[in-house]
């Protein structure tokens, strides 16, 4: 059974970056494409973006182009999702999430609180 | 952008009850949408894929259908383990998009 596995809740300043991981287990990461999503609270889902890890590839929504950066390291089975410049506005809990038949898969979501 | 309007935010049904949750898509997306269930401080769960197929280990009660643009979910029989948030998506084409979503109660 596949199973993804993020990092911790983070606590940032505003201005600086934040990197959060997302560990498949169960399965190859390059089987699939591996997706993250924002969802600030009491809010619903925002699409950030994809990877492929075979190649590298990205799509990103427009209003995350030069906010989030993703990477994944094939040796460790992990994807990763880099938050730059953050503000306020990116106080959320982000996901990972994957799947063949639709979003079959979810991270458990880390928190990540922007604040002074 | 794709939007997908969903309707409505919130409804309150009573146990037994059939209800039924509805997203318009502003442009065709085929078959290619999810309903996914979301409780408090947990990740979405994915119930219905492509439109009308019911992911494994979901419960029967729950369908989905397609008229045109038109996506419905459909909950029978209704038991306190639905209460929730539901949440449409499409994945015809980036960017990905997903409604609003609904927040049902059971009372």
């Amino acid at each position: 059974e596949v199973q993804l596995q993020q990092s911790g809740a983070e606590l940032v300043r505003p201005g600086t970056s934040v990197k959060l991981s997302c560990k498949v287990s169960g399965d190859t990461i390059t089987a699939y494409y591996m997706h993250f999503v924002k969802q600030r609270p009491g809010q619903g889902l925002e699409w950030i973006g994809r990877i492929d890890p075979e190649d590298d590839s990205t799509k990103y929504a427009e209003k995350f182009k030069n906010k989030a950066t993703l990477t994944a390291d094939t040796s460790s089975n992990t994807a990763y999702l880099k938050l730059s410049s953050l503000t306020s506005e990116d106080t959320a809990t982000y996901f990972c999430t994957t799947g063949q038949t639709g979003f079959d898969y979810w991270g458990q979501g880390v928190m990540v609180a922007v604040s002074s | 952008d794709i939007q997908m309007t969903q309707s409505p935010s919130s409804m309150s049904a009573s146990l037994g009850d059939t209800v039924t949750i509805n997203c318009l898509a502003s442009q065709d997306i085929g078959n290619y949408l999810s309903w996914y269930q979301q409780k408090p401080g947990k990740s979405p769960k994915l119930m219905i894929y492509g439109a009308t197929n019911l992911e494994d280990g979901v419960p029967s009660r729950f369908s989905g259908s397609r008229s045109g643009s038109d996506y419905s979910l459909t909950i029978n029989s209704l038991g306190y383990d639905d209460e929730g948030i539901y949440h449409c998506h499409q994945y015809y084409e980036y960017p990905l998009t997903f409604g609003s979503g609904t927040k049902l109660e059971i009372k």
